[in-house]
C-alpha cells in the first residue's frame, strides 16, 4: 500500500538556520504530495502542495519539489523563525479505487526553533 | 467565517462509557473525515463520508461509529469497544471526495480513565 516516510525528529534549530525535513514515499500511480503544519494544540493546515513531477510547492518561505525519480518531497526553508516551531507532516493522496481518494500521512516531525 | 468546528476541545470520560465528538462545517463541503492522532504515529483515518447519508470505514474503524444525517455535521461516537480511546481526534472536510485539499478542525483531545 501507499506509505510516507519522513525524517524522525525532534529537530532543533537556531533562528535563521536552514531547514530540511526529508520525505520519501511509496505509491502506486501518480500521487499528489503535500506538507501540512500543526501548531501546538491546533489542527492541521495545508502548507504547500505539488500535483505532478518536478512541480515546486511554496508558501511562507517554505518550498518542496516533487522528485519522481527519487520519490521524494523534501521540505526546505532558508531561514527559520521561532514562529515556525510546529509539527510538520508529509502526505500523499492517491485514488484508492473508484471515486475514493485517500490521504496518507507520515508520522510527523517536530521542529523547535530557538531564538 | 467559514470553517470547521469541533467541540469540546478537551473531553474526559470513564472507561466503559460511549462518548460522541462533534464536528460541524459551514464550508458547504460534500466530504468529511475523522482521523485519530497518537504521538509519533501521524494521522490514521477512522471513517469518511463522501456525501450525506453515506459513510465508509477507514483504516481503524473498529470501536467507532459515525452518522451523516446532515451535510454540515459528522459526529463520531467512540464506543466502549474501542480498546485505546485516549487520543487527539481531528475532523476534516473537502469540497468533494476527489478534492486534493482537506481542511481540518482544531481537534478534540479525549482522555478515558
Amino acid at each position: 500500500g501507499d506509505s510516507v516516510t519522513q525524517m524522525e525528529g525532534p529537530v532543533t534549530l537556531s533562528e535563521e538556520a536552514f531547514l530540511t525535513i526529508n520525505c520519501t514515499y511509496t505509491a502506486t500511480g501518480y500521487p499528489s504530495l503535500f506538507w501540512y503544519v500543526q501548531y501546538p494544540g491546533e489542527g492541521l493546515q495545508l502548507l504547500l502542495k505539488a500535483t505532478k513531477a518536478d512541480d515546486k510547492g511554496s508558501n511562507k518561505g517554505f518550498e518542496a519539489t516533487y522528485r519522481k525519480e527519487t520519490t521524494s518531497f523534501h521540505l526546505e526553508k532558508g531561514s527559520v523563525q521561532v514562529s515556525d516551531s510546529a509539527v510538520y507532516f508529509c502526505a500523499l493522496i492517491t485514488n484508492s479505487g473508484g471515486s475514493n481518494y485517500k490521504l496518507t500521512f507520515g508520522k510527523g516531525t517536530l521542529l523547535t526553533v530557538n531564538p | 467565517d467559514g470553517g470547521i468546528t469541533q467541540s469540546p476541545k478537551y473531553l474526559f470520560r470513564k472507561e466503559g462509557q460511549n462518548v460522541t465528538l462533534s464536528c460541524e462545517q459551514n464550508l458547504n463541503h460534500d466530504a468529511m473525515y475523522w482521523y485519530r492522532q497518537d504521538p509519533g504515529q501521524g494521522l490514521r483515518l477512522i471513517y469518511y463520508s463522501q456525501i450525506v447519508n453515506d459513510f465508509q470505514k477507514g483504516d481503524i474503524a473498529e470501536g467507532y461509529s459515525v452518522s451523516r444525517e446532515k451535510k454540515e455535521s459528522f459526529p463520531l461516537t467512540v464506543t466502549s469497544a474501542q480498546k485505546n480511546p485516549t487520543a487527539f481526534y481531528l475532523c476534516a472536510s473537502s469540497i468533494t471526495a476527489t478534492s486534493y485539499e482537506q481542511y481540518f478542525g482544531p481537534g478534540t483531545r479525549l482522555t478515558v480513565t
